[in-house]
Order: structure tokens, then C-alpha cells, then sequence
């Protein structure tokens, strides 16, 4: 089945500077790559996501960019803010079974 | 405006007892699914279902159980058979197939 590696599991910026989270997964059949935000006691949420036929998509502050050849995708938040802060999970999706990363807690520091 | 509700928000089990956790979406959503979420492990799998009176079991289903019984609810029971069931449960739904996951906001069970 698929695997889905995430890194770094803990990164902590300056407010102002930029973050990057990459997720590397390993089955060539998957073709849609969410992302989500889970602040501290509540459910994840959708904020970016990307399908294999795209290599890049931005929405503001945050963009995210796929490798299919390289078999990974990363999400990148300029101008981070103290309300940036939270666990960001990554995900690839297989058919209809979603494989989830493990998560990193970023802390934007004011 | 349409959203998943979970319900209770934390909840509190004696060793032995069974619990169930609601999950109620209005989304109009095919797709229901229970994730379980322990630090540093991510989300895992529990059940899913594309369809009412149709379910299957995800990656770590022992211990739990569900039912579709309508579009709307996805109700999880928490067997005394889960040997380790203090965890964070999400409840989650998507129109199917590779469209993105809306998430509840999460039932913390405790067992004491």
C-alpha cells in the first residue's frame, strides 16, 4: 500500500519568514494531494490541495508543488503569522483511500 | 451552514464499558469515515462507508464497530474488546472517491 513520509515533524520560524513542509509518498497511482490544518483540540481542515495533473497551486500566502517524477509534493507559507501556528498533516490519495503524514507542528514565533 | 457535528466533545469510559461517539453530517455527503489519532502517529483508519447499510473495515477496525443506518449518521461504538482506546476519534466525509475530506471536530475518549 501507499507510504507517506513527512518532514520536519517540528519546525519553528520567525514571524515573516517562510515555512515548508515536504511529504514524499510512494505508490505512482496516486493523483490527489490535500492539505490540512489542525489547530490545538479541533478537527483537521482543507487548505490547499493539488491533483497529479497539476504542478503547482497557490492561494495567497500558501502554495503547494508536486514532483510525480520524484514522487513528492510540499507546502510552502510565506509571510508566516502567529495565527499560522498549528499541526499541518499531509495526505496522499489512492482510488478512494487517503494515507495520511504524521504531521508537523509548526510554531510561528511573534 | 453544513458542517459534521460530533458529539460529545470529551468523554469518559470505565474499563469494560462500550461507548458510542456520534458523527452527524448535513452535507449531503456519500462518504463517512472514522479516524483515530494518537500523537505522533497521525490519522489511522477505523471504518469507512460509501454508501447507507454498506461499510468497511479500515486499517485498525478491531475493537469497533459502526452503522450506517442513514445518509446523515455514522455512529462509532467503542468495544471493551479495543485494548487501548484512550485517543482522539475525527469523523470525516467527502462526496466520494478522491474529493477532499471535511473533518468533525474530534471526540476525546478517556478510559478511567
Amino acid at each position: 500500500g501507499e507510504n507517506v513520509e513527512q518532514h520536519p515533524s517540528t519546525l519553528s520560524v520567525q514571524e515573516g519568514d517562510s515555512a515548508v513542509i515536504k511529504c514524499t509518498y510512494s505508490d505512482s497511482a496516486s493523483n490527489y494531494f490535500p492539505w490540512y490544518k489542525q489547530e490545538l483540540g479541533k478537527g483537521p481542515q482543507l487548505i490547499i490541495d493539488i491533483r497529479s495533473n497539476v504542478g503547482e497551486k497557490k492561494d495567497q500566502r500558501i502554495a503547494v508543488t508536486l514532483n510525480k517524477t520524484a514522487k513528492h509534493f510540499s507546502l510552502h507559507i510565506t509571510e508566516t503569522q502567529p495565527e499560522d501556528s498549528a499541526v499541518y498533516f499531509c495526505a496522499a490519495v489512492t482510488g478512494n483511500q487517503f494515507y495520511f503524514g504524521t504531521g508537523t507542528s509548526l510554531t510561528v514565533i511573534p | 451552514d453544513g458542517g459534521i457535528t460530533q458529539s460529545p466533545k470529551y468523554l469518559f469510559r470505565k474499563e469494560g464499558q462500550n461507548v458510542t461517539l456520534s458523527c452527524e453530517q448535513n452535507l449531503n455527503h456519500d462518504a463517512m469515515y472514522w479516524y483515530r489519532q494518537d500523537p505522533g502517529q497521525g490519522l489511522r483508519l477505523i471504518y469507512y462507508s460509501q454508501i447507507v447499510n454498506d461499510f468497511q473495515k479500515g486499517d485498525i477496525a478491531e475493537g469497533y464497530s459502526v452503522s450506517r443506518e442513514k445518509k446523515e449518521s455514522f455512529p462509532l461504538t467503542v468495544t471493551s474488546a479495543q485494548k487501548n482506546p484512550t485517543a482522539f476519534y475525527l469523523c470525516a466525509s467527502n462526496r466520494g472517491w478522491t474529493d477532499g475530506y471535511t473533518f468533525g471536530s474530534g471526540t476525546r475518549l478517556t478510559v478511567v
